[in-house]
């Protein structure tokens, strides 16, 4: 399968503190990348869903200025949780794909976030 | 009505044996299906995608499609304590989102 590459792996910060996760696609052009958060034993819900160039679609709930999502190229995506709170510690995860509605979406190896 | 839906379990399974994993889906415009599994901690795998009606297999792994009845499944033979995890069940929406059910938790008895 295609690689996706996410980092940090896993990152502690302070409340208040913003902090950016990067997605990258290494052997193949992401038209369309996805971020999920899952919580312990919980399902994985996608927050937004971002296309190169253009603004990230958010899902309900989700707050586009707190949780800031940048496509800026074909094997690049980020996500900047931005005054981060404990309750934004989570695994975050993106995953990416092509364009076409019958390809696969490829995931990155996801992101714990600890907020103390 | 959830848009993919998937029995929590636990399941367990005997070593050996076929498990049987399920899936429904409610939006009948999708076209795209994928079982992924996911170990505790770790980011989901792709395993498998299917977008036709009938079966699809690789190796010990058979995805099963059927539209008209909006019902995925994964059939796993010869289950080994390895596969042991939970799997989700993914679909493709009209928009061209990927949504998950919320898994099974598998687990294969040695």
């Amino acid at each position: 399968g295609a690689v996706v590459s996410q980092h940090p792996s896993r990152v502690i910060c302070k409340s208040g503190t913003s902090v950016k996760i990067e997605c990258r696609s290494l052997d193949f052009q992401a038209t369309t990348m996805f971020w999920y958060r899952q919580f312990p034993k919980k399902s994985l819900m996608l927050m937004a869903t971002s296309n190169e160039g253009s603004k990230a679609t958010y899902e309900q709930g989700v707050e586009k200025d707190k949780f800031l999502i940048n496509h800026a190229s074909l094997t690049l995506s980020t996500l900047t949780v931005t005054s981060a709170h404990p309750e934004d510690s989570s695994f975050y995860i993106c995953s990416a794909k092509n364009s076409g509605m019958n390809t696969e979406a490829f995931f990155g190896q996801g992101t714990r976030l600890t907020v103390v | 009505q959830k848009e993919v839906e998937q029995n929590s379990g636990p399941l367990s399974v005997p070593e050996g044996a076929i498990a049987s994993l399920n899936c429904t889906y409610s939006d009948r415009v999708s076209q795209s299906f994928f079982w992924y599994r996911q170990y505790s901690g770790k980011s989901p795998e792709l395993i498998m995608s299917i977008y036709s009606n009938g079966d699809k297999e690789d190796g010990r792994f058979t995805a099963q499609l059927n539209k008209a009845s909006q019902y995925v499944s994964l059939l796993i033979r010869d289950s080994q304590p390895s596969d042991s995890a939970t799997y989700l069940c993914a679909v493709n929406t009209r928009d061209d989102k990927i949504i998950f059910g919320k898994g099974t938790r598998l687990h294969i008895l040695p």
